[in-house]
């Protein structure tokens, strides 16, 4: 069945330190990729998703390309801040199988001034 | 701005009892699932509905959990009784008719606590 493997954390990074949480997926048919954000105490939001192989998604300057050739969805930024500090979650979605999702194990992101 | 609303935000409740969370989906949308969030097993997925129907409840104990949808725009998780092992974040999420659904709008989460 489908699934989705992530990167287990916690990461520390340092302010303006590049990013780079890995996702890889199995998958039947065509997915769509998302990464979500969660912060403390809050539920998860979209942060980018990408639809098709090579697509990149991107938002608040995290970038990730939809890779169909190695089956990954790597999460990166070129220079992290405090405010970025959060859990990550690499997801899936398969039209075909009826809207059913699959989350990755999430991967929490500590940046430190 | 459109937003998942879920009610209580907080919840404490003693063994036995009965625990209801809500969850208003965003207007429109009519595919909404619902999340338990753990330290231990992360995001699980305990149900989802379309157009108000179940599509999959595997994910959920059977002789305890219970998720119905009166309207569209109220779903319900129910838990009778409630265990301590139930102690989690419930999370709704909804999502838009196809060919837009793929993306869910989270809630903010009823976070339980069950003594």
């Amino acid at each position: 069945g489908d699934s989705v493997t992530q990167m287990e954390g916690p990461v520390t990074l340092s302010e303006e330190a590049f990013l780079t949480i890995n996702c890889t997926y199995t998958a039947t048919g065509y997915p769509s990729l998302f990464w979500y954000v969660q912060y403390p105490g809050e539920g998860l939001q979209l942060l980018l998703k990408a639809t098709k192989a090579d697509d990149k998604g991107s938002n608040k300057g995290f970038e990730a390309t939809y890779r169909k050739e190695t089956t990954s969805f790597h999460l990166e930024k070129g220079s992290v801040q405090v405010s970025d500090s959060a859990v990550y979650f690499c997801a899936l979605g398969e039209l075909n199988t009826g809207n059913q999702f699959y989350f990755g194990t999430g991967t929490s992101l500590t940046v430190i001034p | 701005d459109a937003r998942v609303t879920q009610t209580p935000r907080h919840k404490v409740t003693e063994m036995g009892q009965e625990v209801t969370m809500r969850c208003q989906p965003i207007l429109g949308h009519n595919t909404v699932f619902w999340y338990r969030q753990t330290m231990m097993q992360g995001l699980e997925l305990l149900a989802y509905f379309r157009n108000r129907a179940p599509l999959d409840d595997s994910g959920m104990p059977k002789d305890r959990f219970s998720a119905e949808m009166p309207d569209a725009t109220l779903a319900t998780l129910k838990i009778q009784p409630s265990e301590p092992r139930d102690s989690a974040v419930y999370f709704c999420a909804s999502a838009l008719p196809r060919p837009y659904q793929e993306t869910q709008y989270f809630g903010p989460g009823t976070r339980l606590l069950v003594l």
